[in-house]
């Protein structure tokens, strides 16, 4: 079983600022890698899929990076509707995958 | 417009059983990968179970192996997780999302439908 490990578990944020979570995989999962938003009380979104490429819809400041067992969410100037709960989750096909365990993004 | 949406979630004692569906509109059902994810109150995100687009193969999460069977039926667009045998610790949301064959993320949720386990 490939186990997610995300990084750090909250980080403390004021609008405007660069913003950059970490993900790591026990193994390789070359570029099989997603990153989901949540807010509260809402369902996850897809916000970048194959490490690097941005799902429909989403907001060129949110970027993808990484490849093997270390990624990286890299948010270019934080929006007041960017804080919420970030997932990684690697998309190997049997079985799908594992998710990390969030980071929390939260106003500083 | 891609919709998934849950039903079916409620109150159940431990030891109980509840089915959860999903019902899916916008989009080829009988294309596309279907799974379940699970969220316990103020935890994170756990993939629960999947079933390929002809439903002859299904793969469980350890936590749920053996008391949960997750099913579905392309002419009704619908997907189906029988819950058996359950557990305070099964306590969460419920999502069903959709996966596009490969190595592919969950490209669609649906809204969750809360199951409660407990005496």
């Amino acid at each position: 079983e490939i186990v997610m490990t995300q990084s750090p578990a909250t980080l403390s944020v004021s609008p405007g600022e660069r913003v950059t979570l970490s993900c790591r995989a026990s193994q390789s999962v070359s570029s099989n890698l997603a990153w989901y938003q949540q807010k509260p009380g809402q369902a996850p979104r897809l916000l970048i899929y194959g490490a690097s490429t941005r799902a429909i819809g989403i907001p060129a400041r949110f970027s993808g990076s990484g490849s093997g067992t270390e990624f990286t969410l890299t948010i270019s100037s934080l929006q007041s509707e960017d804080f919420a709960v970030y997932y990684c989750q690697h998309c190997n096909k049997r079985p799908p995958g594992s998710f990390g365990q969030g980071t929390k993004v939260e106003i500083k | 417009e891609v919709q998934l949406l849950e039903s079916g979630g409620g109150l159940v004692q431990p030891g109980g059983s509840l089915r959860l569906s999903c019902t899916a509109a916008g989009f080829t059902f009988s294309s596309y990968a279907m799974n379940w994810v699970r969220q316990a109150p103020g935890k994170g995100l756990e993939w629960v179970s999947v079933i390929n687009v002809s439903g002859d193969l299904t793969y469980y999460a350890d936590s749920v192996k053996g008391r949960f069977t997750i099913s579905r039926d392309n002419s009704k667009n619908t997907l189906d997780l029988q819950m058996n045998s359950l557990r305070v610790e099964d306590t969460a949301v419920y999502y069903c999302a959709r996966k596009e064959l490969g190595n592919r993320p969950f490209d669609y949720w649906g809204q969750g439908t809360l199951v409660t386990v407990s005496s």
